[in-house]
């Protein structure tokens, strides 16, 4: 299956600390993405790293890519309440023309 | 002003009945997609149209037809439900230009078969 998986399952921290979720994958990609889902709500695109691209920073956000080990992670810093949801990963295949997600980690952050 | 939007929000329903769940985006995007997420929150892909063109059919029981009137919409029809059917429905669409583009989600049509 070309399907990402993601670790860990769930995250709980508290408010203030960092939260890293990883995330890896089986064949070559032009792109990895991560993608916000809150309770009940439709999945919101955060961050987009291509496939020559190492790091890449947004805010809070910082994501890695490392292609030879077909991971990737996503670094939330200094982490507030509003954080809390499920955070996806997907990849874009080569000449696939869709994305493919993982399972998703669910973070909570506690006040 | 909503970007994607999708109706119903829920859907109960009996197995065996036909439904359907409509898609609109305003984004002026050209390709447009249903995923389907189901109780372990893993979301597929089930289809991909792109202006208005079937470009992808994952594995889809032919019970799902998606249909295309224009780029804008994207809907879903669903013969003959069954219990397993019962999900969390997303739309999505994204603009062209190359692979590397995000795709803009709606916020989700959850469907109860009973």
């Amino acid at each position: 299956s070309q399907q990402g998986e993601e670790d860990p399952q769930a995250l709980s921290i508290q408010e203030g600390e960092n939260a890293t979720m990883n995330c890896s994958y089986k064949t070559s990609i032009n792109n990895l993405q991560w993608y916000r889902q809150n309770s009940g709500r439709g999945l919101v695109h955060l961050i987009l790293i291509r496939s020559n691209e190492r790091e890449k920073h947004s805010g809070r956000l910082r994501v890695t890519l490392d292609t030879s080990k077909k991971s990737s992670s996503l670094l939330i810093t200094a982490s507030r309440a509003a954080d809390t949801a499920s955070y996806f990963c997907a990849t874009d295949f080569q000449g696939a023309q869709k994305l493919v997600f993982g399972q998703g980690t669910r973070l909570t952050i506690n006040p | 002003d909503t970007a994607v939007s999708q109706t119903p929000k829920y859907l109960v329903t009996q197995m065996g009945n036909d439904k359907s769940i409509k898609c609109e985006q305003n984004l002026g995007h050209d390709t447009m997609y249903w995923y389907k997420q189901d109780s372990k929150k893993f979301l597929k892909i089930m289809f991909s149209y792109n202006n208005k063109e079937l470009i992808i059919n994952e594995t889809v029981p032919n019970r799902f037809s998606p249909k295309s009137p224009d780029k804008a919409h994207l809907n879903l029809h669903i013969n003959s439900l069954e219990l397993g059917d019962s999900a969390v429905y997303f739309c999505a669409s994204r603009p062209s230009g190359g692979d590397s583009v995000a795709q803009y989600f709606g916020p989700g049509t959850r469907l109860t078969v009973l």
